[in-house]
C-alpha cells in the first residue's frame, strides 16, 4: 500500500519565522494531497489541499508545493504565529483502501513568541 | 448540518469486554472510514466503507468489525478488547469517486482498556 514518509517530526521556530514540513509519497496513482491541522485534544481539520494537476496553491499565510516527479510536497507557513502551534499531518489519497487517505505521521510545530 | 458525529467521547474498559463505537454523517457520504491515533503513529486506517453494505480492511483491522446498513452510520465493534487497543479512534467520511475530495473528520472518541 501507500507509504507517506514526513519530515521533520519536531519543528521549534520562532514568530514570525518560516516553517516548512516535507512529504513524499510511494504511489504513483496518488493524485490528491491535503494537509490537516490538529490542536491538543480536537479532531484533524484540514487546512489547504492540492490535486496532482497543480503544482503550487496559496491560502494567505500557507502554501503548499507538489513535486509528482520526486513524489514529494510540502507545506509552507510564512510569518509564523503562536496559534499555528499544532500537530500538521500530510496524506495522499493512494489507489488501495478504496483510494484512503494514508497519512504522515505528523509534525509537531511549536511557535515561541 | 451536524456533520460528523461520534460518541461516545470517552470510554473504559476491561480487557475482554465488547463495545460499538457508533459514527453518523449527515453529509451524503458514500465513503466511511476508521483510523486509530496513537503517539507518534499517525492515523492508521482500521476499516473503510465504499457505501451502505459495502466494508473492507484496512491497515490494522485485527479485533475490530465494521457493518454500514445505512449511507448515514458507520459503527465499530471491538469484540474482545485489549490494552493494545487503547487510542484515540476518528471516524470520517467523504465523497466516494466526485469532488470536493475534503475527508471530514469527528470529534474522536478515546478509549481506554485496562
Amino acid at each position: 500500500g501507500e507509504n507517506v514518509e514526513q519530515h521533520p517530526s519536531t519543528l521549534s521556530v520562532q514568530e514570525g519565522d518560516s516553517a516548512v514540513i516535507k512529504c513524499t509519497y510511494s504511489d504513483s496513482a496518488s493524485n490528491y494531497f491535503p494537509w490537516y491541522k490538529q490542536e491538543l485534544g480536537k479532531r484533524p481539520q484540514l487546512i489547504i489541499d492540492i490535486r496532482s494537476n497543480v503544482g503550487e496553491k496559496k491560502d494567505q499565510r500557507i502554501a503548499v508545493t507538489l513535486n509528482k516527479t520526486a513524489k514529494h510536497f510540502s507545506l509552507h507557513i510564512t510569518e509564523t504565529q503562536p496559534e499555528d502551534s499544532a500537530v500538521y499531518f500530510c496524506a495522499s489519497r493512494g489507489s488501495n483502501s478504496g483510494y484512503a487517505l494514508n497519512f504522515g505521521k505528523g509534525t509537531s510545530l511549536l511557535v515561541t513568541p | 448540518n451536524a456533520g460528523v458525529t461520534q460518541t461516545p467521547k470517552f470510554q473504559v474498559l476491561k480487557t475482554g469486554q465488547s463495545m460499538t463505537l457508533q459514527c453518523a454523517q449527515d453529509m451524503n457520504h458514500e465513503y466511511m472510514s476508521w483510523y486509530r491515533q496513537d503517539p507518534g503513529m499517525g492515523l492508521r486506517l482500521i476499516h473503510y466503507s465504499v457505501g451502505a453494505g459495502i466494508t473492507d480492511q484496512g491497515e490494522v483491522p485485527n479485533g475490530y468489525n465494521v457493518s454500514r446498513s445505512t449511507t448515514e452510520d458507520f459503527p465499530l465493534r471491538l469484540l474482545s478488547a485489549a490494552p493494545s487497543q487503547t487510542s484515540v479512534y476518528f471516524c470520517a467520511s467523504r465523497f466516494r469517486d466526485r469532488g470536493p475530495y475534503e475527508q471530514y473528520f469527528g470529534p474522536g472518541t478515546r478509549l481506554t482498556v485496562t
